[in-house]
Order: C-alpha cells, then structure tokens, then sequence
C-alpha cells in the first residue's frame, strides 16, 4: 500500500529535549516535505527536499532541522524543542515537485506536546 | 511572500450545492490545488488547476482564473461527510512550493 509513515504519532515532551520525527515514503517519491498545522493558521511549510541530499527552508524554518540522506526518509529534527513548537505536524511527498502538479500525499500525522 | 483568503466557515444543507472561494497574490503562481480535511486527520488532495476554466471530478469541481487571482472549489450533491476542512494552496517557486490558506471549515446540516 502506497503510504506516508510518521512517528510518532503522539509525542510528550519537555523544553530542550532534542527530538526527531521520522517519516518514511514507500512510493519512491522524489519531493517531501514537512508542513505544521496550528488552529486558524493552516498548513504552514517548515522545510522541504527536492531529491537527495537537497533541502530548503519553507516558510516556518526556525528551530527545525532537517536531513535527507536516502530518497524515501525525510526526518524533522527539533534540537532544542519549545512550547511554541507544539503543533501537529504533517510529512508530505510528491513525485516532484512539477511532476505531479500540486498533488501532495501526506502522512496521519505527529502531535507534538512540549512543555 | 503568497497570501491567501478563503472564507473559515461555509454552512449548507445535505443535497445543496456550494461554494468555496479562494482569492490569493502571489509571485511565480503555477497552479491552484485543493485539499479536504476531516478533524484533523491527513489532507487529501482534490484537485490542481494550472489554466483557467473549471475542472470536474465527479461531485467536486473546481475553477481557476489566472487574471483575476481567484479560484473556488465546487461541491455539488452535498452529503454528510463532505463535512471537513478544505484547503486552497497555491503553486509557486518553479513548481516546488505549495502555500496554503487558512481553510474553510463546511458544515453539512440535515
């Protein structure tokens, strides 16, 4: 089954406790990328990956790392987690970024919690 | 940077039609996407528009004009778990940054 996969799924943690969110596609897409959902704000993007070892910041970089370093992983790194990074987080890949227009396939998802 | 409007809450009836209108600015636009949404759970796309003029999929339609930086998102035959969140998202940065608005939370009533 073609898929996104996010873990974890739910995550309590406490301030400056580095983290790391996995995501892994299995449909050898070429373009992923990290998106956080606040409540009135939508989807914002965090950082995004073209194709191995190619990055780029969204709009929202501050305080995320990110590393691709296989094709299909595209982990979300917080160093230095703070409250204002609760949020759900979504991981999204697409062919490419042109190759299917627009048309991103997402994860179910990672809520976060720091206190 | 790309801005996007759409309305936050739309409330219709089971069997009606309705619309979802999205107006944006942007630089480097090349298409119009949409997504839907339930209670948090995955977006799942439903539609791209890179030219003017409407697309149909079934119930959901959706339509862009480039000139006027707008588009709207078409539900026709509304039935209860059309209830969701929908998403406009604009295209940009050579075809490898998708934005998205706010979101329109639609409400089906009986």
């Amino acid at each position: 089954e073609a898929q996104v996969t996010q873990n974890p799924r739910y995550l309590i943690t406490v301030t400056g406790k580095k983290l790391t969110v996995t995501c892994s596609q299995n449909m050898n897409h070429e373009y992923m990328s990290w998106y956080r959902q606040d409540p009135g704000l939508g989807l914002r993007q965090i950082y995004y990956s073209m194709n191995v070892e190619v990055t780029d910041k969204g709009d929202v970089p501050e305080g995320y790392k990110v590393s691709r370093k296989e094709k299909r992983n595209f982990p979300l790194i917080l160093e230095s987690p703070s409250p204002n990074q609760t949020s759900l987080y979504f991981c999204a890949s697409s062919l490419s970024g042109t190759g299917a227009p627009g048309e991103l396939f997402f994860g179910e998802g990672s809520r976060l919690t720091v206190l | 940077g790309q801005s996007l409007e759409q309305p936050s809450e739309v409330t219709a009836v089971e069997g009606a039609i309705v619309q979802i209108n999205c107006t944006y600015q942007t630089s480097g636009f090349y298409g119009l996407s949409w997504y839907q949404q339930h209670d948090g759970g995955a977006p799942t796309f439903l539609s791209y528009n890179a030219l003017d003029g409407l697309e149909e999929t079934g119930r959901f339609s959706s339509f862009l004009s480039r000139s006027d930086s707008y588009g709207y998102l078409l539900l026709q035959e509304l039935q209860m778990k059309d209830s969701a969140s929908y998403f406009c998202a604009v295209l940009t940065g050579g075809g490898n940054k998708l934005t998205f608005g706010t979101g329109t939370q639609l409400k089906v009533e009986l």
